[in-house]
């Protein structure tokens, strides 16, 4: 069983628009919450990551917005670029053990 | 300023094979993850280590897989023996610690024929 879901699995949206990423998880305990990009042909980096005392982070055109009664949580990318097309992965740990990620959300954004 | 390492870039085996990956993680980590990436389950955790000893092992992975952490700065995971469903890209990843920025190697890419 997934303990992080995401969706949807992909997702196609105009430069300019805004692209909405969901994540739910299970885990109650969970207090880390980073969201990593992945490009084609290359690794995993961190793009941004919340902890529940918040429950709005942004930095730049990328926003974490956190509903920890819902165990919900989305990734907002406004003014899409075509540079930001990628894999976008939502991950959640507890306690300092290891990120648990989700399957992932590709993100394609057409010119 | 050295990245996190892992060789060989690719592998292909024979079902029945043991392969070892190897992963040089970035100097000064104490942390170091393996994961295994596929289009289907995404990012699967393998094994975790803190200051080299082993603080989770990935549940599904026990059997045939063992992750082993020789000093700080040299991991290797062994697959015995490897099977077609094991083909997948195997990541290593380091941080410096609790909540800390992973820093992911290249992967290597393992086909199992």
């Amino acid at each position: 069983q997934q303990q992080v879901r995401q969706s949807p699995q992909s997702l196609t949206v105009w430069e300019g628009e805004t692209a909405i990423l969901n994540c739910s998880y299970e885990d109650s305990t969970f207090d880390y919450f980073p969201w990593y990009w992945q490009f084609p042909r290359e690794s995993p980096a961190l793009l941004i990551a919340i902890r529940p005392v918040s429950n709005k982070k942004e930095d730049g055109r990328f926003t974490i917005f956190f509903n920890k009664r819902e165990k919900k949580l989305s990734l907002h990318i406004t003014d899409s670029q075509p540079g930001d097309s990628a894999t976008y992965f939502c991950a959640a740990s507890q306690g300092g053990r290891a990120l648990i990620f989700g399957t992932g959300t590709t993100v394609s954004v057409s010119p | 300023d050295a990245g996190v390492t892992q060789t060989p870039r690719h592998e292909v085996a024979e079902k029945g094979q043991t392969i070892i990956l190897k992963c040089e993680p970035v100097s000064g980590h104490n942390d170091l993850f393996w994961y295994r990436q596929t289009k289907i389950q995404g990012l699967e955790l393998l094994s975790y280590f803190r200051s080299k000893s082993l603080m989770e092992d990935g549940g599904a992975f026990k059997d045939r897989f063992k992750a082993e952490m020789l000093n700080s700065s040299f991991s290797t995971l062994k697959i015995q023996p490897t099977e077609p469903k094991d083909s997948a890209v195997y990541l290593c990843a380091s941080s410096l610690g609790q909540n800390e920025r992973l820093f992911f190697g290249h992967g290597t890419k393992l086909s199992v024929l």
